[in-house]
């Protein structure tokens, strides 16, 4: 079974700073999916951002990027120049590509990310 | 517009009853998924079905039941047999095994809040 680690329960970050959330994972599986979700005060999830395991290229999606390192099972998100919106819960979740890729999600316990104006 | 609904927003139990928790999505999706989430917890899988009439248990499948009858719809019964079903529930969908889209990325509903009296 695959685990998914977030080491960080709470992180603090000025406005306009960047930040890093550190994600690591456990699997045997050599291709998968990788994935941030952000949960805001409403708690609606959003994705942020995902990546494909036999991608070296790392995803980016304008203010928000990942190190993604496969040989040491770590997919960290960088946000740059944080706004107060960034201001929520984000989740790492990997998910097999084993099968087509339709099973379900398995999560980190997510990390509290606080924006000091 | 298309999208998950999740009704209700907020549901009361009493020790003992069931309750159905309904969860509906019009993107044409044909995997559907039950997550629950606790506080300083992730999201853990409950139940998902990749396929009309066809369902498989998650990592936490007790005490709950599914039915998957119609495309759209993938509602889930809390059953007394539940111990502690106080928690927020996030249903989601995905494209097909083998849909369009490298990445199978799951769409969440807006969750409902169940409490136990």
């Amino acid at each position: 079974a695959q685990t998914v680690t977030q080491s960080q329960p709470e992180m603090s970050v000025q406005e306009a700073e960047t930040v890093t959330l550190s994600c690591t994972y456990d699997t045997s599986e050599s291709d998968y999916y990788l994935f941030w979700y952000k949960q805001p005060p409403s708690r609606q999830m959003i994705l942020v951002i995902r990546q494909e395991a036999y991608k070296q290229q790392n995803a980016t999606e304008n203010r928000f990027s990942v190190n993604f390192q496969k040989a040491a099972k770590s997919f960290s998100l960088k946000i740059s120049d944080s706004q107060l919106g960034d201001a929520a819960m984000y989740f790492c979740a990997y998910r097999s590509a084993f099968g087509g890729g339709a099973d379900g999600l398995t999560f980190g316990k997510g990390t509290h990310l606080i924006i000091q104006p | 517009d298309g999208g998950i609904t999740q009704s209700p927003k907020y549901l009361f139990r009493k020790e003992g009853q069931n309750v159905t928790l309904s969860c509906e999505q019009n993107l044409n999706h044909d995997a559907m998924y039950w997550y629950r989430q606790d506080p300083g917890q992730g999201l853990r899988l409950i139940y998902y079905s990749q396929i009309v009439n066809d369902f498989q248990k998650g990592d936490i499948a007790e005490g709950y039941s599914v039915s998957r009858e119609k495309k759209e719809s993938f509602p889930l019964t809390v059953t007394s047999a539940q111990k502690n079903p106080t928690a927020f529930y996030l249903c989601a969908s995905s494209t097909s095994i083998g849909g369009t889209g490298p990445y199978n990325e799951q769409f969440f509903g807006p969750g409902t809040r169940l409490t136990v009296l």
